[in-house]
């Protein structure tokens, strides 16, 4: 079990540039979920994924998101045209499906900052 | 929609003293309760979860937390504080078999001073 890996830690960007974050999942999890954490607040729900089949978005993902979990295994989220209110860090997290209450582990998250 | 509160934004407490962090929910069931500590630079670290069952659970590093349905919360204990505690701390809740779909709190930030 090596943990959930996300890369980069940090990524500092113009606004209007794209950015595109990995997220490796623990081999054996077949969920994975991204979060978002602004500063003082608690991690928001994105999107997650069950193998390759993006089961559901959060209202949060506006058009300019888009995440891709192309094999099953590593994920991407991509943001395109980014806006200094993207500012955040962006956690990834993965579980396995079954038992159904399986925990969530969680990688150290990506620090985007948008100047 | 479900809410989680946790009133306390900031908390110190000295080393070897007792800790008691407060959570609250909405919510129209009893949801899948959790509470995870977050240290600087670090992913979040699942401390304990309630699913159903006896009320008292009990997590890692000593917490423990109880649940009260009559009050809808989930307050996090520990007997005597660590300075390694020093984090912040969130509570969270799912949707009963809703998988990880987690709607956390604000987070408390707790300060142990030696």
């Amino acid at each position: 079990d090596t943990g959930v890996s996300q890369n980069p830690r940090h990524k500092i960007t113009k606004r209007g540039q794209n950015v595109t974050f990995r997220c490796d999942p623990i081999s054996e999890h077949n969920r994975l979920y991204w979060y978002r954490q602004t500063l003082g607040q608690g991690p928001e729900f994105l999107t997650y994924f069950q193998n390759e089949a993006q089961l559901e978005k959060s209202r949060l993902l506006s058009d300019r998101f888009s995440a891709e979990r192309p094999k099953g295994s590593f994920s991407t989220l991509e943001i395109q045209r980014t806006e200094q209110g993207d500012s955040a860090m962006y956690l990834c997290a993965s579980s396995r499906v079954e038992p159904h209450n399986s925990p969530l582990h969680f990688g150290n998250g990506t620090r985007l900052t948008v100047t | 929609a479900q809410s989680v509160t946790q009133p306390d934004i900031h908390i110190t407490v000295s080393e070897g003293a007792s800790l008691e962090l407060r959570c609250n929910y909405s919510y129209g069931a009893t949801p899948y309760l959790f509470w995870y500590v977050q240290s600087p630079g670090q992913g979040l670290q699942l401390l304990l979860k309630y699913f159903s069952g006896d009320t008292l659970v009990q997590g890692i590093k000593g917490f423990e937390a109880e649940f009260k349905r009559s009050q809808s919360s989930f307050n996090l204990r520990k007997p005597s504080v660590h300075w390694s505690d020093a984090a912040e701390y969130f509570c969270a809740v799912a949707p009963p078999g809703g998988g990880n779909k987690l709607t956390f709190g604000t987070g408390t930030q707790l300060k142990v001073e030696l």
